[in-house]
């Protein structure tokens, strides 16, 4: 099972920015999967869930109406796209597989993409 | 300010048995929503170590447990060894907030 996050970068507040997740080692259109970052120096945070066939969506509310938590089963990609970015959406961003279970835990994580935004 | 709320640090020697400890409320670890660990070593991303309150995945020693009560949970270690220096931070769902929480992270240090 394998996790790869892209697409991290430097941009400016108020900028936009499409981070993606390749998915390898399992059935992924099985799985909801799921975005959680960690600011510089700070603890995790989640940040958005899918369901297994992308029609279910969820938001931190700091993120609502801002990022887009979309997925391809077809390509096995989970994707965030990010818009109206601020300061405080510095972090590093880790995709994650969520477990089967409702409500559940997320394992495994991928090595994260880092997200600087600054002018 | 977590919903979750963990001690910042934990301490112990090497051999040691430490716990770290998790409180929440009735919206989330009082609402038998389940707690999950999970260990960030400096530089990585966070793993797995508990799974639904108590469970530990393949590979994690069992010198590693977890415990849920009423709002609060806890994650031990014991036999602490150097390995074991890292953050560690529960997680749990709250239905107030209808999303997934974490803990503030406790980092612990083995002397």
């Amino acid at each position: 099972v394998q996790l790869v996050e892209s697409g991290g970068g430097l941009v400016q507040p108020g900028e936009s920015l499409r981070l993606s997740c390749a998915a390898s080692g399992f059935t992924f259109s099985s799985y909801g999967m799921a975005w959680v970052r960690q600011a510089p120096g700070k603890g995790l945070e989640w940040v958005s869930t899918v369901t297994s066939g992308g029609t279910g969506t969820y938001y931190t509310d700091s993120v609502k109406g801002r990022f887009t938590i979309s997925r391809d089963n077809a390509k096995k990609t989970l994707y965030l796209q990010m818009n109206s970015l601020r300061v405080e959406d510095t972090a590093i961003y880790y995709c994650s597989r969520k477990a089967v279970v409702s409500k559940s835990w997320f394992d495994p994580w991928g090595q994260g993409t880092r997200v600087t935004v600054s002018s | 300010q977590s919903v979750l709320t963990q001690p910042p640090s934990v301490s112990g020697a090497p051999g040691q048995r430490v716990t770290i400890s998790c409180t929440g409320s009735s919206s989330n670890i009082g609402a038998d929503y389940d707690v999950h660990w999970y260990q960030q070593l400096p530089g990585t991303a966070p793993k797995l170590l508990i799974y639904g309150n108590t469970n530990r995945p393949s590979g994690v020693p069992d010198r590693i447990s977890g415990s849920k009560s009423g709002t609060s949970a806890s994650l031990a270690i014991s036999g602490l060894q150097a390995e074991d220096e890292a953050d560690y931070y529960c997680q749990s769902y709250d239905s107030s907030l209808s999303g997934w929480v974490f803990g503030g992270g406790t980092k612990l240090t083995v002397l």
